[in-house]
């Protein structure tokens, strides 16, 4: 089965840019995720959706960063305006069930 | 707050070894137990998991132990190869949220 794809793979911006982030999930998965890993930690959860409704968002700073999922497939993460601390990898994950979770291989913001 | 500590930070063998990582968690409401490895610049691809009805999972090389009262969980693996060279990410979430709070990782460097 294919995988979870992500674009941009990269991405380098100006701070107060904005920038979004592209993830399509594995085909029939109805949980989707999106977290940030910072170099040298581990991915922490922004924002967990269960088809288009949204699950989780306590740890998205809502100021700069929003997300949506039209139509329950496809998700879009943007961040508006970008800081210098926001330079990571963002990493869309998907589930069938909310447990086991696939990888996407992730876009890598780079903030200037 | 839910947290994951993970230790050690690093780990270092020979060839052959076996390794050890272990993660203890905070949330006793925790029942679902996954390790991830991540090669570089690559995306996290799941190794292992273990459910907290169990105490120990096996699968080849790789063997997850759970202990509930202390709440903890450790992976071993054996006949380390470099190939096993990584960062390995320990996580936890309950089961009807899916939300995945990682340990802060493990970089695995198997010597030749």
């Amino acid at each position: 089965e294919a995988g979870v794809a992500q674009s941009p793979r990269y991405k380098i911006i100006e701070k107060r840019q904005s920038v979004a982030f592209w993830c399509n999930p594995i085909s029939g998965h109805a949980t989707l995720y999106w977290y940030q890993q910072i170099l040298g930690q581990g991915p922490k959860l922004l924002i967990q959706f269960q088809n288009n409704g949204v699950v989780d968002d306590s740890q998205l700073p809502k100021d700069r960063f929003s997300a949506e999922r039209l139509k329950g497939v496809d998700s879009t993460l943007k961040i508006q305006p970008a800081k210098l601390e926001d330079s990571a990898v963002y990493l869309c994950a998907s589930s069938s069930f909310a447990e086991t979770q696939y990888f996407g291989p992730g876009t890598r913001l780079l903030v200037l | 707050g839910e947290n994951v500590e993970q230790h050690p930070s690093t780990l270092s063998v020979q060839e052959g070894d076996s390794a050890v990582i272990k993660c203890t968690y905070s949330d006793s409401a925790s029942n679902y137990f996954p390790w991830y490895k991540q090669e570089l610049g690559k995306r996290p691809q799941l190794i292992i998991d273990i459910r907290s009805n169990v105490g120990e999972k096996k699968d080849q090389r790789i063997a997850v132990t759970l202990n509930k009262t202390a709440k903890h969980f450790s992976l071993h693996i054996t006949e380390t190869q470099p190939e096993d060279s990584a960062v390995y990410f320990c996580a936890a979430s309950k089961s009807n949220t899916g939300k995945l709070i990682f340990g802060q990782g493990t970089t695995l460097q198997v010597k030749p």
